[in-house]
C-alpha cells in the first residue's frame, strides 16, 4: 500500500545536526512532492519546507532558511530532512507528508513521525 | 506570510451534535484550503481539500465551505471517533504553506 516510513527517534545535543529519512513505497516517488512538518509536544503543526523528488528543487519556510536541507535518493525512494544548529526549541515530532497535485497539493499521505529530542 | 486563525480553539460537544469550526485567512486564498484531523499520538489525516471536496474514504458527515478569507468545517452529527484536533491549512502561498493553530473537539 501507499506509505511513508520514517527513521527512528533521535536524541541530540544542542548545536548538533539531525537527519531524518522518509522512505516511500506503493507509488512513484518522483511524481509527488515531499513536505516536512513538525509538531512540538502539545502544540500545532508547523510547515518546514518542500522538495520535488524529481528535480530536487526545494522551498523552505523563512524560519528555517539556512538551517534546514532537504534532499533525496531516488534509487531508494527516500527523502531526507537535515536540521542543523539544534536548540531545545527544536524538540518535536517531525513528519514527512506527500503533496498531491490534483488535491491542490494537499498532504494525503503522512509518515508515522520521528521524535527528535534536543537535550544537553 | 499568510496567517490562519481558527475559532474556537477548544470546543466541547456531545455525540450527535452539529459542530462548526471557522478558519480565517489574513488575505484571500481563493479555495486553496485543506482540513485535517489529528488524534493523539497519530499523524494528521486529510479530510477536505479545495475548501469543500471530501477526500476519498472520509465520511459524508464532514463538509467544508468558503472561499477567499473565511472557511468552515462542519460535522453534521458528531460521532465518538470524531473527538480530535482539527487543523486548516492554506495552499495558496507557494511554497509557504501554513496551518491554523488547531481546534480541539472534546466530549461534553
Amino acid at each position: 500500500q501507499v506509505q511513508l516510513v520514517q527513521s527512528g527517534a533521535e536524541v541530540k545535543k544542542p548545536g548538533a545536526s539531525v537527519k531524518v529519512s522518509c522512505k516511500a513505497s506503493g507509488y512513484t516517488f518522483t511524481s509527488y512532492d515531499i513536505n516536512w512538518v513538525r509538531q512540538a509536544t502539545g502544540q500545532g503543526l508547523e510547515w518546514m519546507g518542500w522538495m520535488n523528488p524529481n528535480s530536487g528543487n526545494t522551498g523552505y519556510a523563512q524560519k528555517f532558511q539556512g538551517r534546514v536541507t532537504m534532499t533525496r535518493n531516488t534509487s531508494i525512494s527516500t527523502a531526507y530532512m537535515e536540521l542543523s544548529s539544534l536548540r531545545s526549541e527544536d524538540t518535536a515530532v517531525y513528519y514527512c507528508a506527500r503533496g498531491t497535485p490534483w488535491l491542490q497539493d494537499a498532504f494525503d499521505i503522512w509518515g508515522q513521525g520521528t521524535m527528535v529530542t534536543v537535550s544537553s | 506570510d499568510i496567517q490562519l486563525t481558527q475559532s474556537p480553539s477548544f470546543l466541547s460537544a456531545s455525540v450527535g451534535d452539529r459542530v462548526t469550526i471557522t478558519c480565517r485567512a489574513s488575505q484571500g486564498i481563493s479555495s486553496y484550503l485543506a482540513w485535517y484531523q489529528q488524534k493523539p499520538g497519530k499523524a494528521p489525516k486529510l479530510l477536505i481539500y479545495a475548501a469543500s471536496t471530501l477526500q476519498s474514504g472520509v465520511p459524508s458527515r464532514f463538509s467544508g465551505s468558503g472561499s477567499g478569507t473565511e472557511f468552515t468545517l462542519t460535522i453534521s452529527s458528531l460521532q465518538p471517533e470524531d473527538f480530535a484536533t482539527y487543523y486548516c491549512q492554506q495552499l495558496n502561498s507557494y511554497p509557504g504553506w501554513t496551518f491554523g493553530q488547531g481546534t480541539k473537539v472534546e466530549i461534553k
